[in-house]
């Protein structure tokens, strides 16, 4: 079974803040990714990357950055955390293969005060 | 026009009856089609996969894709209510490493 973690369930955090979100997947994956989904805004991508130290920009990536210096890796960074930030935030991981069916982590509720 | 469109909802269906999702795409060079299944506060499972023309079924589910009317749907037999959920339908095009989802269906399977 593919298994995507995420390093936390709840986070809450005050404006300002540098807030770090960490992905580790066990499945070898040549794809990462990260979303955030808000109600009536569905699932919105903020960045992927295809390769350890490659990154693509999503629809969203203002106020966030992300690294990937392992394959199982991916960080995503929010450099000023602020309040239209608070989200879910969910990371997916997908093979190099052509059918590229991405698997969903559990997700972190971030929270900014 | 979006990319992937399917109807919000809620689709409310008697136990027992078929629940049909259906969902529409832009992209006619798409290659693969995936069905998701998301229970509230919790994160996107995938139950359906579907890469070519015609019916896939896996148990209670089928998807059926038909490219030349850019659609796939997804039909769920005996639906129970532990189905109530948001359902998304997502879509790779032709090209890149993405994967393009609808805005997702919500399920209400009543007693």
């Amino acid at each position: 079974d593919v298994k995507v973690t995420q390093s936390s369930r709840y986070l809450v955090k005050r404006t300002g803040e540098k807030v770090f979100l960490e992905c580790v997947q066990d499945m070898d994956h040549e794809n990462m990714f990260w979303y955030r989904q808000d109600p009536g805004l569905g699932l919105r991508l903020i960045y992927f990357s295809y390769d350890v130290k490659m990154k693509e920009k999503g629809d969203i990536p203002e106020g966030y950055s992300v690294s990937r210096e392992k394959k199982e890796r991916f960080s995503l960074i929010l450099e000023s955390a602020s309040t239209n930030q608070t989200s879910m935030y969910l990371c997916a991981s997908s093979s190099g293969t052509i059918q590229r069916e991405q698997y969903f982590g559990p997700g972190t509720r971030l929270t900014v005060t | 026009q979006k990319e992937v469109e399917q109807n919000s909802g809620p689709l409310s269906v008697p136990e027992g009856a078929i629940a049909s999702l259906n969902c529409t795409y832009s992209d006619r060079g798409s290659q693969s089609f995936f069905w998701y299944r998301q229970y509230s506060g919790k994160s996107p499972e995938l139950i359906m996969s579907i890469y070519s023309n015609g019916d896939k079924e896996d148990g209670r589910f089928t998807a059926q894709l038909n490219k030349a009317s850019q659609y796939v749907s997804l039909l769920i037999r005996d639906s129970q209510p532990s189905d109530s959920a948001t359902y998304l339908c997502a879509v790779k095009k032709a090209a890149g490493n993405k994967l393009t989802f609808g805005g997702g269906t919500r399920v209400l399977v009543k007693p």
